[in-house]
């Protein structure tokens, strides 16, 4: 079974920080995502890579950035924290495809975080 | 303006009642369509991937169809159990070459015993 590891389930910080959010998955997938999942918004996409070192921006990249060094990692960073990133945070991999979305996407469980 | 939109936005059932959960969406070019449950505190789990070409999948007691004319899917749960209170995302994606997906906001389902 595909695992998508998410560092923290839960995490607390305050305005101003610089946040990094973690994933790692197991199963040589090409493609992975970030997402932030908010009540009445559903999941939005923030950042996708389809590659190492290859980044492209989702629908609400502002405040965020992303780094893909080695395949099996993704991280998600918010720059400076502010409180509306308050908000469930979900990565996600998927294997190559053409088109690129055709794959079933396996999720992490997802980051809880608040900024105070 | 691809959307996806789900019906209702929560439903309450007996165990062992069956329920239907709907999905509208527009949009084009459609790719495949795709069904997740995601229990409290926990990532989506997919439960169905539908391409254009059919129109019935099953898995357990999950069933869901796709009406590719008119732009509608259907989930369908048999003799529900209390461990299918969760919430059920629709996902519809374009067949561009950034095959990019279009989430609804979720159906929450309970299942009283």
């Amino acid at each position: 079974d595909v695992k998508v590891t998410q560092s923290s389930r839960y995490l607390v910080k305050r305005t101003g920080e610089k946040v990094f959010l973690e994933c790692v998955q197991d199963m040589d997938h090409e493609n992975m995502f970030w997402y932030r999942q908010d009540p009445g918004l559903g999941l939005r996409l923030i950042y996708f890579s389809y590659d190492v070192k290859m980044k492209e921006k989702g629908d609400i990249p502002e405040g965020y950035s992303v780094s893909r060094e080695k395949k099996e990692r993704f991280s998600l960073i918010l720059e400076s924290a502010s409180t509306n990133q308050t908000s469930m945070y979900l990565c996600a991999s998927s294997e190559a495809g053409a088109p690129r979305g055709n794959q079933p996407q396996h999720f992490g469980d997802g980051t809880r975080l608040s900024i105070l | 303006k691809n959307q996806v939109e789900q019906s209702p936005q929560s439903l309450i059932i007996l165990e062992g009642k069956n329920c239907t959960l709907q999905c509208n969406y527009t949009v084009s070019p459609f790719s495949n369509l795709r069904w997740y449950k995601q229990d409290t505190g926990r990532g989506p789990v997919s439960l169905t991937i539908m391409t254009f070409s059919e129109n019935t999948k099953s898995n357990g007691r999950y069933t869901a169809t796709l009406d590719a004319d008119t732009k509608q899917s259907s989930l369908h749960i048999t003799a529900s159990q209390l461990s299918d209170s969760a919430s059920y995302i629709c996902v519809v994606s374009a067949n561009t070459n950034a095959g990019k997906s279009t989430f609804g906001d979720g159906t929450t389902l309970t299942v009283k015993p």
